[in-house]
């Protein structure tokens, strides 16, 4: 069954410090792996895209990995703000089909 | 460049009336997708087009819900007879290609709908 799972489910820092976001995925055929940024209230926005030879990409502050031995992929948050609290959701492309995460809900407080 | 364009923003109805969403994606874009966001089931990917034509309806709940694109700037989904559970946010998005594609989706703003 193609299956994202995302952890922790929510999480609270304070501004300035460093986080990760996981997301774990059973899925196939693989295409590609997305994170989004959703603010409350507005639509997702993409953050990164890899495909399965891809191994690391930036966007500013946020660095997305990806192991697709282990069908793995995390968020790294550098020096946070508290603009930087919104869901992230990972969404895996199989085939034609979008599999989507839960979300991780990250609180960044002063 | 405007970006997505969804309306109404908010719709408010009650149970058995039809509800239309409307989309207008970024020009030159030519995959336009339907998704539906609840706090119990996350988003979920309704329907998408591929140079106006349906691709995979796989994910519209039942024959309730229907969804058009009879040109490339205009698409919409339609409720007939609304039902509570369908509250939800309806987002629409747009990219230059299919979902397995490398290209990245643009997301409007969302229509947030309640059925009454």
């Amino acid at each position: 069954k193609n299956q994202v799972e995302q952890s922790p489910q929510s999480l609270i820092i304070l501004e300035g410090k460093n986080c990760t976001l996981q997301c774990n995925y059973t899925v196939s055929p693989f295409s590609n792996l997305r994170w989004y940024k959703q603010d409350t209230g507005r639509g997702p926005v993409s953050l990164t895209i890899m495909t399965f030879s891809e191994n690391t990409k930036s966007n500013r502050r946020y660095t997305a990995t990806l192991d697709a031995d282990t069908k793995q992929s995390s968020l790294h948050i550098t020096a946070s703000q508290l603009s930087d609290s919104a869901s992230y959701i990972c969404v895996v492309s199989a085939g034609s089909k979008l599999i989507f995460g839960q979300g991780t809900t990250l609180q960044v407080k002063p | 460049d405007a970006g997505v364009i969804q309306s109404p923003r908010h719709e408010v109805t009650e149970m058995g009336q039809e509800v239309t969403l409307r989309c207008k994606p970024i020009s030159g874009h030519n995959s336009l997708f339907w998704y539906r966001q609840t706090m119990m089931r996350g988003l979920e990917l309704l329907i998408y087009f591929n140079n106006n034509v349906p691709i995979d309806d796989s994910g519209m709940p039942e024959d309730r819900f229907s969804a058009k694109m009879p040109n490339a700037s205009f698409s919409t989904l339609k409720i007939q007879p609304s039902e509570p559970r369908d509250s939800a946010v309806y987002f629409c998005a747009s990219s230059h290609s299919g979902t397995g594609s490398y290209n990245e989706q643009f997301f409007g703003p969302g229509t947030r709908l309640t059925v009454l």
